[in-house]
Parts: structure tokens; C-alpha cells; sequence
């Protein structure tokens, strides 16, 4: 079975340039997180979607960026504009259900913004 | 807020040693899991714990979830240079459907 595709896997881009990252969580999972990995602050939680429906954004570190989950397949991560701070891997995840805890990882998606 | 802390921060042995890390959290979870991340690479379940005082055991690999469900340590009997990697916990529950994520423990296993 196929895991959680993400693309770009590397993107290098240049300050206020418009970013977005895209996932497809593994089918039949309900529930899709996105998470930021920096050396600093580990791993964190932007958003994560049930059945297609935001359910916690707090960790969305400013209005620059949004999320959106159109379908059960698909999400994209945008940021607008990005910043320097910005620069890290970018990674989603799915599980089957809010009553579970296992979470799947993509590969991630290395932004660099200079 | 839930939090969950990972020690040590960083380890480094040499091959064929023994080691313990620990995941502590003063909250209670339904189910803990554990996740090693590699370089280049998302992080990748290795088990989940569920009953409090549970064991797990992976091959060199042993996992305990604590009686009271607020804590879980992961052992290694003779480390090899290929379990160098990131650990990290997470605990699931309290209703939010997501997880906490321990800081992790970088371990690396000198050949």
C-alpha cells in the first residue's frame, strides 16, 4: 500500500515568494495532521484535519500561513509570503481515525527560503 | 497542555552497549507510541503501547508503558550502528484526537 505522498520534497524559494506543499494521506485515514521540523523547536503541530474538517489550528505560527483539505485524498500546506524563518521540513501525517494514536509520516518536504 | 519529556537529549555509545531512554509526562494517555526518524526521512512508528505496565518487545528492542499510563522507556540490548536515529514518544488521548510529541533523543551508535 502506498504511504503518505508529499510533494515538493526540496524547494528553495526566495523571500516573499508564495510557497505550497502538498500531501495525499494514506487511503481509508480520516484524520490528516501537518507538522514543521526544526533543529530549535522540534517537531510541531500547525493543523490537523478531521474528515476534511479543520479541527485545531492554534499551532499555525501566523496568518502567512493556511491549510486546506478540499478532499479525502488531498491537502495543501501554503505559505504567503514566506519568510526566512520559515526554513524547515515541513511534514504530514495521517491515521485512520481521532480514536487512534498511530501516526504516519511523509518523507517531509524541505523548504529553504533565502 | 499536555507535554512530554524525552532524556537523554543526546546519546552516543559505542557498538554493542545497552541503553535506556525515558518519556515522562505528568498527563495521563491512552496509548503511547514510539517513532525512530533518520536523516532525510519522516518518522516511522515502531510500536504503540496501550494497557499501563505493558512490555513490548522488538527484537534488541524493549518497550514499557508505565503502570499509571504517564510514562514508557525504551530499551536496547547491544546497540548496532544501524538503530542510530532520532527517538521519539508521543502520547494520544485526552479526547483531542492528537498527539504530543516528546523534544526526542538523538542516539548515535559508533561502529
Amino acid at each position: 500500500d502506498a504511504g503518505v505522498i508529499q510533494s515538493p520534497r526540496h524547494e528553495v524559494t526566495e523571500m516573499g515568494q508564495e510557497v505550497t506543499l502538498r500531501c495525499k494521506p494514506i487511503s481509508g485515514h480520516n484524520s490528516l495532521f501537518w507538522y514543521r521540523q526544526t533543529m530549535m523547536r522540534g517537531l510541531e503541530l500547525l493543523i490537523y484535519f478531521n474528515n476534511n474538517v479543520p479541527i485545531d489550528d492554534s499551532g499555525m505560527p501566523e496568518d502567512r500561513f493556511s491549510a486546506k483539505m478540499p478532499n479525502a485524498s488531498f491537502s495543501t500546506l501554503k505559505i504567503q509570503p514566506s519568510e526566512p524563518r520559515d526554513s524547515a521540513v515541513y511534514f504530514c501525517a495521517s491515521k485512520r481515525g481521532p480514536g487512534t494514536g498511530e501516526l504516519f509520516f511523509g518523507e517531509g518536504s524541505r523548504l529553504t527560503v533565502l | 497542555t499536555q507535554l512530554l519529556e524525552q532524556s537523554p537529549q543526546f546519546l552516543s555509545i559505542q557498538e554493542g552497549e545497552n541503553l535506556t531512554v525515558y518519556c515522562n509526562s505528568s498527563s495521563v494517555f491512552s496509548s503511547l507510541q514510539w517513532y525512530r526518524q533518520e536523516p532525510g526521512e519522516g518518522p516511522v512508528l515502531l510500536v504503540t503501547v496501550v494497557t499501563g505496565g505493558e512490555v513490548k518487545k522488538l527484537k534488541r528492542l524493549t518497550f514499557q508503558f508505565g503502570d499509571a499510563r504517564k510514562d514508557s522507556s525504551l530499551h536496547i540490548t547491544a546497540a548496532q550502528p544501524g538503530d542510530t536515529g532520532l527517538y521519539l514518544c508521543a502520547g494520544a488521548g485526552g479526547g483531542a484526537g492528537k498527539s504530543t510529541f516528546g523534544d526526542g533523543t538523538t542516539l548515535t551508535v559508533k561502529p
